[in-house]
């Protein structure tokens, strides 16, 4: 099975600032990957596809990047919105996977 | 508009089968895509049990392959889960999702709780 690391666990960071979450695989996964936002009480929304496609109607504020092993979620600047928990997905090949999950908080 | 939702037991006792139903309204089922289960115990990241193309191939968690049957039924436009012999480990929220570009839309979830 693929294995997905993602870090930091926990990132601590202020409205307006520029953050960055990564994301590796155990081996490659092309560009077959996935992030997706949680709030607490509330399934999964998925953001960006394909690595590096933004969903329609997810802020432009939201990118992100990589290929094959490693991968990265970038918030151009944080709005108040954002503080959530963030994971990353495989769907390279049976079975998928998720990483552990970065909180981003205040 | 598509829209995804669980249901079945919220408690199930240790041993049992846990049974859930996803129920898809604005989309049929038959025509395309792959539905899929993911669950995430409390406090606890998410983890994929298992997905069913719209032929009825399935594909499963190699954790939990042994527990699991995912089927669909179009007659009623719903898919389901069935994990056998649970434990302990087993109580999370259970999502159903839809698998296009990745999992884009989800069931709001559903807690079930395993306990005697």
């Amino acid at each position: 099975d693929i294995q997905m690391t993602q870090s930091p666990s926990t990132l601590s960071a202020s409205v307006g600032e520029r953050v960055t979450i990564t994301c590796r695989a155990s081996q490659s996964i092309s560009a077959w990957l996935a992030w997706y936002q949680q709030k607490p009480g509330k399934a999964p929304k998925l953001l960006i596809y394909k690595a590096s496609t933004l969903v329609s109607g997810v802020p432009s504020r939201f990118s992100g990047s990589g290929s094959g092993t490693e991968f990265t979620l970038t918030i151009s600047s944080l709005q108040p919105d954002d503080f959530a928990t963030y994971y990353c997905q495989h769907y390279n090949s049976y079975p998928y996977t998720f990483g552990q999950g970065t909180k981003l908080e205040i | 508009q598509v829209q995804l939702q669980e249901s079945g037991p919220g408690l199930v006792k240790p041993s049992e089968t846990l049974s859930l139903t996803c129920a898809v309204s604005g989309y049929s089922i038959s025509i395309g895509y792959y539905w899929g289960w993911i669950r995430q115990p409390p406090g606890k990241g998410l983890e994929w049990i298992g997905s069913i193309y719209h032929n009825g191939r399935t594909y499963y968690n190699t954790s939990l392959k042994s527990q699991v049957t995912i089927s669909l039924d179009t007659s009623k436009n719903q898919f389901s889960l069935k994990l056998s012999s649970v434990t302990a480990a087993d109580t999370a929220v259970y999502y159903c999702a839809r698998r296009s570009s990745a999992f884009d839309i989800w069931g709001q979830g559903t807690m079930v709780t395993v306990s005697s």
